[in-house]
């Protein structure tokens, strides 16, 4: 079975600060894929970067990073200087490839930022 | 934009009535998903299909049906509505069918059952 734990159920801080979002999943599955997604208060889902467990490169866009440390099963979201519009919940996902696990993405719970003006 | 397009955007219907929301896929893209995201329960998968054949279940109530059509749409069925299955319905589609694709969501269906 594959789970996702997002411990940081709200975070708040003031426009400009930088801010790290956790994430961490377990899975049996030797490869596997890990995925952020934002939803911001329209309430879509989009899409923001997918990694593959056997590239452990961190990965840099923008303002937004991610730290993937497979040692401890985590895949970090870093917002460097934050904007009001990066206010939403941001949710963590994990998928496989094994016989029934292989298509569905798995989702955290999500967390929801506050980014304060 | 994500190019999935889901309709309607929002339905309000009674206890014990039947539903039918819709999915338009990625152009190109195969495989849909069905997700359904509930105060209590999260984002949870539904069903998958691909190229119009069932491909993966997950939590799916017996009352819930889907299919893919031949020109890849897809539909969700909801009948004898419970109270408890308002939420928020996400179709996502990828090219492929798989754990190494990207599934990119639609903008969902709001569903409240009074």
């Amino acid at each position: 079975a594959q789970k996702v734990t997002q411990a940081q159920t709200e975070i708040s801080v003031v426009e400009k600060e930088d801010v790290t979002l956790d994430c961490v999943y377990e899975t049996r599955d030797t490869t596997y894929y890990l995925f952020w997604y934002k939803q911001p208060p329209s309430g879509e889902l989009v899409f923001l970067i997918r990694r593959n467990s056997f590239d452990e490169q961190n990965e840099i866009s923008g303002r937004y990073s991610w730290n993937f440390q497979k040692s401890t099963s985590s895949f970090n979201f870093t917002i460097t200087a934050s904007q009001v519009v990066d206010s939403a919940v941001y949710f963590c996902a994990l998928s496989g490839i094994s016989s029934g696990s292989a298509r569905q993405l798995t989702f955290g719970s999500g967390t929801q930022l506050t980014v304060l003006p | 934009d994500s190019g999935v397009t889901q309709t309607p955007k929002h339905l309000i219907t009674a206890t014990g009535q039947r539903v039918t929301l819709r999915c338009s896929p990625r152009s190109g893209d195969l495989s849909v998903y069905w997700y359904q995201q509930s105060l209590d329960q999260g984002l949870q998968f539904l069903i998958q299909y691909y190229n119009g054949e069932e491909r993966a279940k997950g939590n799916i109530l017996e009352r819930f049906s889907a299919q893919q059509f031949p020109d890849l749409h897809s539909e969700l069925n909801l009948s004898s509505l419970e109270l408890g299955d308002s939420a928020l319905y996400f179709c996502a589609s990828s090219v492929k069918d798989g754990g190494a694709v990207t599934q990119y969501f639609g903008p969902g269906t709001r569903l409240l059952v009074l």
